[in-house]
């Protein structure tokens, strides 16, 4: 069965400290990967997403994430944190043309 | 370009009345997704259009919901006789590889 895990619910980080966000997945076939962020009240808006080739992908915001097959993960990464990147965010997984399957989400809190 | 919009932002609706979201996609994109987002049940799937292939209607939580794509753009999602349960905000997405939200549209029935 496809399924994401986001396996922090909450995360709270100092502004301009580094930032991880796990995100491990379960797909039979190849996954497309996908992060994905939540402001309060908004709808979601696309960070990154991976497909093929390199497995470091860059996104928007200086978020970026590395796909590391043998461990069935996709987290995401940013070395200095942002009071306005406090949002919820969500791993999806997918394929071409496929519903998305998306994680329960982390909670971003950014502490002065 | 203009992204994915839907209408109303919200809606507030008695239990037992019938309600039409509205999803408008980005434009020349043929693949639309409803997805529904609630407190207990996170993001769910919910209707897949492409095209002119039958939609996979396999998320669908009960023969109360229904959703329609007219001329291969504009996608109405339709709940009867709505329960409390309903509540949520609905995400309409399109795209083909990469899937773009809307907004959403925020649904609480009284």
């Amino acid at each position: 069965a496809q399924s994401v895990t986001q396996p922090d619910i909450h995360i709270t980080v100092s502004e301009g400290a580094s930032l991880e966000l796990r995100c491990n997945y379960s797909y039979g076939a190849t996954p497309y990967l996908f992060w994905y962020v939540q402001s309060p009240g908004q709808g979601l808006q696309l960070l990154l997403k991976y497909f093929s080739g390199d497995t470091l992908v860059q996104g928007i915001k200086g978020f970026e994430a590395e796909f590391k097959r043998s461990q069935s993960s996709f987290n995401l990464r940013k070395p200095s944190v942002h009071w306005s990147d406090a949002a919820e965010y969500f791993c999806a997984v997918g394929s071409f043309f496929q519903k998305l399957v998306f994680g329960t989400g982390t909670r971003l809190l950014v502490s002065p | 370009g203009a992204g994915v919009s839907q209408s109303p932002s919200n809606k507030v609706t008695e239990k037992g009345k019938d309600v039409e979201l509205r999803c408008d996609p980005i434009s020349g994109h043929t693949a639309l997704y409803w997805y529904r987002q609630s407190l207990g049940q996170g993001l769910e799937f919910l209707i897949y259009f492409q095209g002119n292939s039958a939609p996979d209607k396999s998320g669908l939580p009960s023969d109360r919901f229904s959703a329609e794509r007219t001329g291969g753009s504009v996608s109405t999602l339709t709940i009867q006789r709505t329960q409390q349960e309903d509540s949520a905000v609905y995400l309409c997405a399109s795209g083909k590889e990469t899937q773009y939200f809307g907004p959403g549209t925020r649904l609480l029935v009284l």
